[in-house]
Formats: structure tokens, sequence, C-alpha cells
């Protein structure tokens, strides 16, 4: 999701379901995506990435969508659990470039 | 467990004060950055290095220096805190690029507050 203003978009889910952040990216060249994920308090930490010749990459109880034709990264959550109580970023590269541009981030809340 | 740690998780800072961030990482990683975090507005570059005593400006330099002498260390001075300075400050490090687990790895932050 977009962020307006200064308030993150929230997604608030129930212990157990499943969760789908999403992400809109900006620059067609970018051929590296990584998700982060920040608990409160904390630095972000990386979750899982994708390169730009792949469409699906699955982790333990994460997976990452890309859909390059609309520019769209999406991060699934499967059997949502207190714990992923966090703020999610986004994160682009392009060009073997070490310099990621992140988004503005979206903030899961999950309801025990 | 690799480690990026930074020097401290809260500071108070009068105006015009110079003041030191400081971030060392134990993962002998190349490149090193500084980014400052505010609500609604995600992580912005402030500084990065890709080696010792070499640093760029990244999107948002006016205000700030850098100083890496030593690769595990990566500094970044305000030299007059102002108070639109205010905000958490991270510090990460990242290996070379190359392939996958190319991701950074971020420090707890410091809350750096401006009076």
């Amino acid at each position: 999701g977009e962020s307006v203003g200064l308030h993150l978009p929230t997604l608030s889910v129930q212990e157990g379901d499943n969760s789908i952040i999403n992400c809109a990216y900006s620059n067609s060249a970018s051929d590296y995506f990584i998700w982060y994920k920040q608990e409160s308090g904390k630095g972000p930490q990386f979750i899982i990435d994708i390169r730009s010749n792949m469409d699906k990459r699955q982790g333990q109880r994460v997976t990452v969508l890309l859909n390059k034709t609309v520019k769209h990264l999406s991060l699934q959550i499967a059997a949502t659990q207190p714990g992923d109580s966090a703020v999610y970023f986004c994160a682009e590269e392009s060009g073997g470039s070490y310099i990621p541009t992140f988004g503005r981030g979206t903030s899961l809340i999950v309801h025990p | 467990d690799v480690k990026v740690t930074q020097s401290s998780r809260y500071l108070v800072k009068r105006t015009g004060e110079k003041v030191f961030l400081e971030c060392v990482q134990d993962m002998d990683h190349e490149n090193m950055f500084w980014y400052r975090q505010d609500p609604g507005l995600g992580l912005r570059l402030i500084y990065f290095s890709y080696d010792v005593k070499m640093k760029e400006k990244g999107d948002i330099p006016e205000g700030y220096s850098v100083s890496r002498e030593k690769k595990e260390r990566f500094s970044l001075i305000l030299e007059s805190a102002s108070t639109n300075q205010t905000s958490m400050y991270l510090c990460a490090s990242s290996p070379p690029s190359s392939g996958f687990d190319n991701e950074q790895f971020f420090g707890p932050g410091t809350r750096l507050t401006v009076l």
C-alpha cells in the first residue's frame, strides 16, 4: 500500500490468518527486491529477497511474489502470529547497485 | 551471530552542538550506510561508504558528514545539530553485491533528540 501523509498503511489480522502486504515499486530497471521486518525499537531485519528473473520465492512461512508487468511486489505470511507484528518494508535495487531504495512501510498488527 | 552496534540508543543534544554517532560491524563488510528514519517517510540514505576512507553522499547529506578510518567503523557527524535533525538514525552494513542474500544488516538505531 501507499502511505498517506505521515501515517503508515496498516493491516490488522487475526492470529492464524494469512497476511498479504503489498508494495508498488517505481523503477522498471530494478532487478533485486528485499523485504525487511522492523519490530518496535529495533533496526530492520532481512526476511526474504527475490531477483527479477523469478516471480515467486518461498521461505519459512513467507512467500514473495513479483509482478514486473505492473511493478508490484507482495509478501505473504502464512499462519500469522503475534510475533509477526511489525512494520514491513520493501526495498529495490538495480544494475548491481548495493544501494536499496526503501518503500515507506506497512504496519502489520496481529490480534491474538 | 553477526552484529552491527551503535554507540547510543538514545541521545539528547542541544542546538548547535557537534554530535558523533558511532557504528561498528563485526562482519568484515565493505559497505556501510547511515540512514535516518522519520514517521511516514521510511528510510532515507544520508551517506554511505564502500571502503575505508571512501564516502559517497546519499539522498539527504546536508548538515551531516561521515568518517571511515577503519573498515569496521563508520561515524556520522552532525557538525552543528539543529532541531530538524531530531530523528531515528540507523546504521547498516552489507557485503559486496552478489546474487542472493545481498541484504543489509542493521544496527538497533539511535534516537536523537535535538532541543
